[in-house]
């Protein structure tokens, strides 16, 4: 089945920074790629996503890029903020999209 | 529009004894998933009900059980609870099985096993 690894476990950024955050899959078959925020007490909050069939795409200050062949893909915010602290989880998935298999998420925190 | 909703959000239990989750999605949504959460093994697909019908399921003990009514409500079981079975358990819905891609998650149900 799929697996997905998600680098770093911690990552600490002075706010106006960049963060990223990488993750890697092994079934070639997978084909949708999405990234989750988790605050503290809620669930997880779809931010961006990406299918096999596009490389990057950006959404204000969140882009998410994707190497099929390297089976990479990644998270980059720019100009972070506060609130951008939270665990954010990469995933992946087939045709199946309510089967997702995540990452094991990121701990981001944004000091001001 | 309502989002998910999740009841109970906090439950004890202990082992030995069942529990049963219940989740509405949001209007309109046909398709329910259902994910584990915890420190250690953090969110593992349970698994996904579109229809009625269990789509796929994960890599869980018979313990765990689901269903879906004709409303798109689903219910999930943990029969002789154990003490790993203490979690967030995490209901999501999505529109239906070949729409977005995006699942809505709730904000779960925390279940400690005593």
């Amino acid at each position: 089945g799929e697996n997905v690894e998600q680098h770093p476990s911690t990552l600490s950024v002075q706010e106006g920074d960049s963060a990223v955050i990488k993750c890697t899959y092994s079934d070639s078959a997978s084909n949708y790629f999405p990234w989750y925020k988790q605050e503290l007490g809620k669930g997880p909050q779809l931010i961006i996503d990406i299918r096999s069939n596009v490389g990057e795409k950006k959404d204000q200050r969140i882009a998410v890029t994707l190497n099929k062949t390297a089976k990479h893909f990644s998270l980059h915010i720019t100009e972070t903020q506060p609130e951008d602290s939270a665990v954010y989880f990469c995933a992946a998935s087939g045709e199946d999209w309510g089967k997702l298999q995540f990452g094991a998420g990121t701990q981001v925190v944004v000091t001001p | 529009k309502a989002g998910v909703t999740q009841t109970p959000r906090y439950l004890i239990k202990t082992r030995g004894q069942q529990v049963t989750l219940s989740c509405s999605p949001i209007s309109g949504h046909r398709s329910v998933s259902w994910y584990q959460q915890t420190p250690g093994q953090g969110l593992q697909f349970l698994f996904e009900y579109f229809s009625e019908t269990q789509r796929n399921k994960g890599n869980f003990p018979g313990r765990f059980s689901g269903r879906q009514f004709s409303n798109s409500r689903s219910e999930m079981n943990v029969s002789t609870l154990e003490l790993g079975d203490s979690a967030l358990y995490l209901c999501a819905s999505s529109p239906d099985r070949w729409g977005t891609g995006e699942l809505f998650f709730g904000e779960g149900s925390r279940l400690t096993v005593l």
